[in-house]
């Protein structure tokens, strides 16, 4: 059963335009969301982070979303580079640091020049 | 400073074999975590040790699976009696005392023939 999910599973967006990548979680104790980045044969690299004391976190070109009550976040990032081309994980933790990670499938971005 | 590292990258092995895999997180990291992703998946959640001492095993699948941590810094995941269904990318991630953020390895690719 699924806790994490990003039904995407591509996207492709034009260089200098928006990305939007979606996530939906069912486990209502989540309370801390993340997003990695990989690229192949690296492992994930940490985004940004968002507690659910907060809807909005920013940091540069990223910034994450998120609704608790439609239990869903989404990761926005203005202006999207083609450096930004690669997989993008959605995980959650509980109350906590120091708690695994629930991660989703991940969504491949491609940002075309 | 130096990332997590991870060794071997690489490990092919035949059905039935035992194998190790190592992980050296960051230094003075206390958290080291275990996950295990495969093809078209997320990163599932194996172990997690705080210090020495394993604060959560609930994602080992089964009781070929172990881990160790002697002197809370390196750790090992062994696996015995390997099988096809074992082949994955095996990564490992280390945080801070009292972080949600982890931060990971290349991981090992094991490939059981």
């Amino acid at each position: 059963d699924q806790q994490v999910k990003q039904n995407s599973p591509s996207l492709s967006v034009q260089e200098g335009r928006i990305s939007i990548l979606n996530c939906d979680y069912t486990n209502s104790m989540f309370d801390y969301f993340l997003w990695y980045k990989k690229y192949p044969a690296e492992g994930p690299t940490f985004l940004i982070s968002i507690s659910s004391i907060k809807d909005k976190n920013e940091d540069g070109r990223f910034t994450v979303f998120l609704n608790k009550s439609a239990k869903h976040l989404s990761l926005h990032i203005v202006p999207s580079q083609p450096g930004d081309s690669a997989v993008y994980f959605c995980a959650a933790s509980y109350t906590g640091a120091n708690s695994k990670l629930t991660f989703g499938k991940g969504i491949t971005l491609s940002v075309r020049p | 400073g130096a990332g997590v590292s991870q060794t071997p990258s690489n490990k092919v092995t035949e059905k039935g074999k035992y194998v190790e895999l190592r992980c050296d997180p960051i230094s003075g990291h206390t958290a080291l975590y275990w996950y295990r992703q495969s093809l078209g998946q997320g990163p599932e959640f194996l172990i997690y040790f705080q210090g020495t001492g394993a604060a959560d095993d609930s994602g080992l699948p089964n009781d070929r699976f172990f881990a160790v941590r002697p002197e809370g810094s390196v750790s090992t995941l062994k696996i015995q009696r390997t099988e096809r269904g074992d082949s994955a990318v095996y990564l490992c991630a280390s945080s801070p005392q009292g972080f949600n953020e982890q931060f990971f390895g290349p991981g090992t690719r094991l490939t059981v023939l």
